[in-house]
């Protein structure tokens, strides 16, 4: 019973590089999403899901991009990283029961 | 703009005593609310939520106010014990949001043996 994996855990990337961020989870949720952590600003939501296929903006979502081909899994690209970006990341799944979200355990990502 | 606030960074206490943790909400349309303990290089985990329906939700040693009309909740642990020691986040969600929720900054709970 995995739950939620995030991969990797930890990245150091250079201004300008690109990535994915991949979560992966084995509940069988709908729902999908991707928040990021920073110091003082708590958990922000950057874009998610509502099933396979479908993605939305959140709350942060500029410089970043998703996808959702498979129920399972939510992409988190960066096309261009800039240190802004420097940040831990989040992935969640749920049903629509609010109390049922499960977090991955975070990506930790620094653009130098 | 902050629709969640925790105003507090850090809160330590002494094993035994109670722990107050206070959140703070702009958006008059949240009507969910839910606190998660996260513990470090961890995802953040549910502990307990409340409705706007209710002004108190209690479960085991952890219990949840909600003061509508000052739009604050605060989470009550008693006793304290070194193990709660963790980032606390403060959870709203409204029924426009759907199953997005927006999170305060968190409080960081240190609980002194």
């Amino acid at each position: 019973n995995a739950g939620v994996t995030q991969t990797p855990k930890f990245r150091v990337l250079k201004t300008g590089q690109s990535m994915t961020l991949l979560c992966a989870q084995d509940m069988n949720h709908e729902y999908m999403y991707w928040y990021r952590q920073d110091p003082g600003m708590g958990l922000r939501l950057i874009h998610y899901s509502v099933g396979e296929g479908t993605t939305a903006k959140g709350e942060v979502p500029d410089g970043y991009n998703v996808s959702r081909l498979k129920k399972q899994n939510f992409l988190l690209g960066l096309e261009s990283a800039a240190p802004s970006q420097t940040s831990v990341y989040f992935c969640a799944s749920s049903y629509m029961d609010l109390n049922g979200y499960t977090f991955g355990s975070g990506t930790r990502l620094t653009v130098v | 703009d902050q629709q969640v606030k925790q105003n507090s960074p850090s809160l330590s206490v002494q094993e035994g005593r109670i722990s107050i943790l206070n959140c703070d909400y702009t958006n008059s349309m949240f009507d969910y609310f839910l606190w998660y303990k996260k513990y470090p290089a961890e995802g953040p985990t549910f502990l307990i939520s409340i409705s706007s329906i209710k002004d108190k939700n209690e479960d085991g040693r952890f219990t949840v106010f909600l003061n509508k009309s000052a739009k604050h909740l605060s989470l009550h642990i008693v006793p304290s014990q070194p193990g709660d020691s963790a980032v606390y986040f403060c959870a709203a969600s409204s029924e426009t949001s759907g199953s997005r929720l927006t999170f305060g900054e968190g409080t960081q709970l240190t609980v002194n043996p």
